[in-house]
């Protein structure tokens, strides 16, 4: 399966962008990256995904490079409800497209 | 529209009981899946059902049982509970077809002494 790297924590101040990278070498030509959130006290839910374009949505954005080795999920206005543990996962990897296969993800730590 | 519903949100349990954790979801979609997440780590899939009266163990399968009557319902049983049991157990669901975002439930907290 393809594995994903993520650094455990980052800090970020409230109202400016976070970068949150994640590497994925292995990454197949078919695997999608996706990316989840789990707020303190709570279940994970979903922010964004993407395949091999740059995507956009409410939440954030996700920049994916050319060789697809590595993304970045863009928060462009970091706040104090963005502190939570980011995951990105590739759900399609090992031959199955629906298992999500986490890791310790990134612990974000947003200062007032 | 309630999504993914787990109950119990709290449970204790002494070594040895049995109980199951239910889920259910009203999105009817295809595939739902077990997760425990202990302090600091991230969380592991204990059993997946990608349709009713199909069920399969993930990573973590050992001491727990699933079942799938239904589109709706996950339930996950312990037999025998344990202290390593000690958790926070998540539930999720999605449709099947490729990249589609998951749902998970707010979790159930079992504290097994």
């Amino acid at each position: 399966d393809a594995k994903t790297t993520q650094p455990n924590s980052m800090e970020s101040n409230e109202e400016e962008p976070v970068h949150l990278p994640c590497n994925h070498s292995t990454i197949s030509g078919t695997d999608y990256i996706h990316w989840y959130r789990q707020l303190p006290s709570q279940g994970p839910e979903y922010v964004i995904h993407g395949l091999t374009s740059n995507v956009n949505n409410r939440m954030a954005s996700l920049a994916i490079a050319e060789d697809r080795k590595s993304s970045t999920l863009i928060l462009h206005r970091a706040t104090l409800r963005d502190a939570a543990v980011y995951y990105c996962i590739l759900p399609n990897s090992g031959g199955s497209n629906y298992k999500l296969t986490f890791g310790k993800g990134t612990l974000l730590t947003v200062n007032p | 529209n309630a999504g993914v519903t787990q109950t119990p949100k709290f449970q204790v349990l002494k070594t040895g009981q049995s109980m199951t954790l239910q889920c259910a979801q009203d999105m009817n979609h295809e595939y739902m899946s077990w997760y425990r997440q202990d302090p600091g780590m991230g969380l592991r899939l204990i059993h997946y059902s990608v349709g009713a009266g199909i069920t399969d163990q993930g990573e973590v399968p050992n001491g727990y049982n699933v079942s799938r009557s239904t589109t709706e319902d996950f339930p996950l049983r312990l037999l025998s509970a344990a202290p390593s049991q000690t958790s926070v157990y998540f539930c999720a669901s999605r449709p099947l077809r490729q990249n589609t975002e998951a749902f998970f439930g707010q979790g159930t907290r079992l504290t097994v002494v």
